[in-house]
């Protein structure tokens, strides 16, 4: 089964707009990344955080991690046209060879 | 650096038939997955390689999915025979190790069972 589930299943927001997407995990882990998907291509690496930190920031993402709560969150400020995609969470869980678990995904839309 | 590389980039075919895809990872990565990826959901890993080894394929149907990955660098992934639910996205992606992330994919291949 999946992993990671995020919420909301579906985003539409106007450019210029902050989006937020969350993700909830299961088990403990050793990481957690999230991946963009433009449509009918291959997933891009985001932004990677590890269990012992509790946020990260990449350009216009931010990304938290509470284990306690076994949930993350993606930001992404002043969103544009291009940010059009979906967004998945990946847990790499502790006890296994590397294998990251996908979530659900998020789907964003962003207007003009 | 060349991407992660997946042909065909489409595929349609009746059940009961047979297919492969083709993967070529990039230049020096040990590790190599092939995920699964049904309209609508996330990645679903069906086999992960560690240089020629099989590292997982606890989720690969193997009475009618079988992979490879000969010399340690090309892999291919073959169903025979398909059936109506395999319809989906089969996307590869290597990384250099499985401690090292991240994944690269590729632009994956859209199969269509009719």
């Amino acid at each position: 089964s999946q992993q990671g589930e995020e919420d909301p299943q579906a985003l539409s927001i106007q450019e210029g707009e902050n989006a937020t997407m969350n993700c909830s995990y299961k088990t403990s882990i050793n990481n957690l990344q999230w991946y963009r998907q433009n449509s009918g291509r291959g997933l891009v690496h985001l932004i990677l955080i590890r269990s012992n930190e509790r946020e990260k920031h990449s350009g216009r993402l931010r990304v938290t991690l509470d284990t306690s709560k076994k949930s993350s969150s993606l930001l992404i400020t002043a969103s544009r046209a291009a940010d059009t995609a979906s967004y998945f969470c990946a847990t790499d869980y502790t006890g296994t060879a590397s294998k990251l678990t996908f979530g659900t995904g998020t789907r964003l839309q962003v207007t003009l | 650096e060349a991407g992660v590389a997946q042909s065909p980039r489409y595929k349609i075919i009746e059940k009961r038939q047979s297919v492969a895809f083709w993967c070529n990872p990039i230049s020096g990565h040990a590790t190599l997955y092939w995920y699964q990826q049904i309209l609508g959901q996330g990645p679903k890993l069906l086999i992960q390689f560690q240089n020629n080894g099989v590292v997982d394929d606890s989720q690969l149907p193997k009475d009618r999915f079988s992979a490879e990955r000969l010399k340690g660098v090309d892999s291919t992934l073959k169903i025979q025979p398909a059936k109506l639910e395999d319809s989906a996205v089969y996307l590869c992606a290597s990384s250099y190790d499985p401690g090292r992330p991240p994944l690269h994919f590729g632009n994956g291949t859209r199969l269509t069972v009719t």
